[in-house]
């Protein structure tokens, strides 16, 4: 595909359990961004990678969100013992480089019961 | 210091009405102001975007209309369609990219037929 893909769409799970969200960015692009959008709130940035280079974490609210990005290419977000307040719409974007235009997928909907 | 504030929160306009959101930012080192629309259940998309060289930019309908000195920017839709019914964010950025971008909290835009 053309665009920025993510999955799954939708994850419903329970508080304390683990999760894993995937991005699939555009092919060719060297930078890959995650994002959290909450109900009436603007995105707030959680990671950002670039190439090779060590990640920017500086966006992850708690120790319990981690990140990886494998051969530079897809990304997967891991919350472990999830909380409500984990639930909310997870955004990832990439830029064909350091800079430029973010394109964003779709977003997986989380949802802690 | 890292906040971007949005207004309105929503804003309703006669078809072939002028929509104006405004944003204002205090961080004097964001060098990129985007500006970005959701459509329900998918990711922001870029509009238009602005660096602060430039006072105004228009693109067909929109404008962005940049005020440095008051660390103000704002989005003005002419003509507005129910089409371009939608959440607008506004974001900042350093460093003459993108790079972790620092969003408003979006406003919701319907425009009545």
């Amino acid at each position: 595909g053309a665009g920025v893909s993510q999955s799954p769409s939708n994850k419903v799970t329970e508080k304390g359990k683990d999760v894993e969200l995937r991005c699939d960015p555009i092919s060719g692009h060297t930078a890959l961004y995650w994002y959290r959008q909450s109900l009436g709130q603007g995105l707030e940035f959680l990671i950002y990678f670039q190439g090779n280079s060590a990640p920017d974490k500086s966006g992850l609210p708690s120790d319990r969100f981690s990140a990886e990005r494998t051969g530079g290419s897809v990304s997967t977000l891991t919350i472990q013992r999830t909380q409500q307040e984990d639930s909310a719409v997870y955004l990832c974007a990439s830029s064909l480089f350091p800079g430029g235009t973010q394109y964003f997928g779709p977003g997986t909907r989380l949802l802690v019961l | 210091q890292q906040q971007v504030k949005q207004s309105p929160q929503s804003l309703i306009v006669q078809k072939g009405g002028i929509s104006i959101i405004n944003c204002a930012y205090e961080n004097t080192a964001f060098d990129y102001f985007p500006w970005y629309q959701q459509f329900p259940g998918k990711g922001p998309a870029l509009l238009i975007a602005i660096r602060p060289d430039v006072s105004e930019k228009k693109e067909g309908r929109f404008t962005i209309s940049f005020n440095k000195s008051a660390k103000q920017f704002s989005l003005h839709i002419m003509d507005s369609q129910p089409g371009d019914s939608a959440t607008y964010f506004c974001a900042a950025g350093v460093g003459g990219g993108s790079e972790k971008l620092v969003f408003g909290k979006g406003t919701k835009l319907t425009v009545n037929p």
